[in-house]
């Protein structure tokens, strides 16, 4: 089957850096995804990575290593507003247009 | 620019009851789009997802049925809701733009009581 792990809560400091992982089951996928959603509110996304390697967006970085099926997600000088739920997803070759999420992971940062 | 837009932000509703969930998407034709459901504090689930115009690909068996009458606009429905229908709806459109990345309208809470 298809499926995507991530650790279902982290916890940080202001200012600090902290790296939310993903692993993932699947035979083959366009890119890994990643988002971000706060308490009562929609998704909205974050990153993608179509290719192996590291994607820069201001304080946030994504990273693939398809050999290895792996992926990251890169959170740096962090702010009270970061806390929320970060989750990953892929869309696989197969399966049409669907993507999978993975089941999110909480992020706390305490002042 | 692309926009969604998804109503009602919140609704309570008796067992038993119709359900009908609308989206619809501007700036942008023939969207890729979806409705998710979430249950509290866990993940997406992919409902239904649609390329065109009646066009629907249901996920999971369920109470819950899709609709795509016109390009831009997708609505969920049931006929008759049950306990277990409780969740927070998102409808989505994606993009290749983000490697088919979603856009998700703002969502709705729905409880059924």
């Amino acid at each position: 089957g298809q499926s995507l792990e991530q650790p279902s809560e982290v916890t940080a400091v202001e200012g600090a850096i902290v790296q939310i992982n993903c692993t993932y089951q699947t035979s083959g996928f366009y890119g890994l995804s990643w988002y971000q959603q706060h308490d009562g509110g929609a998704p909205t996304f974050l990153s993608y990575n179509a290719l192996d390697g590291l994607e820069e967006t201001g304080r946030f970085s994504s990273f693939l290593s398809r050999s290895d099926s792996y992926g990251y997600l890169l959170l740096q000088e962090l702010q009270m507003k970061d806390s929320a739920s970060y989750f990953c997803a892929v869309r696989p070759y197969t399966g049409g247009f669907k993507t999978i999420f993975g089941a999110g992971t909480r992020l706390f940062v305490k002042a | 620019s692309q926009t969604i837009h998804q109503w009602p932000a919140t609704l309570v509703q008796p067992v038993g009851s119709p359900l009908s969930l609308e989206c619809t998407v501007e700036g942008t034709s023939n969207p890729n789009l979806y409705w998710y459901r979430q249950a509290a504090g866990r993940g997406l689930q992919l409902l239904f997802y649609s390329v065109g115009i009646g066009q629907i690909s249901s996920e999971v068996p369920q109470n819950l049925s899709a609709s795509r009458p016109q390009d831009r606009q997708f609505i969920l429905s049931s006929k008759k809701l049950l306990l277990s229908d409780s969740g927070f709806y998102l409808c989505a459109w994606s993009s290749e733009r983000q490697g088919g990345g979603y856009t998700f309208g703002s969502g709705t809470r729905l409880t059924v009581v």
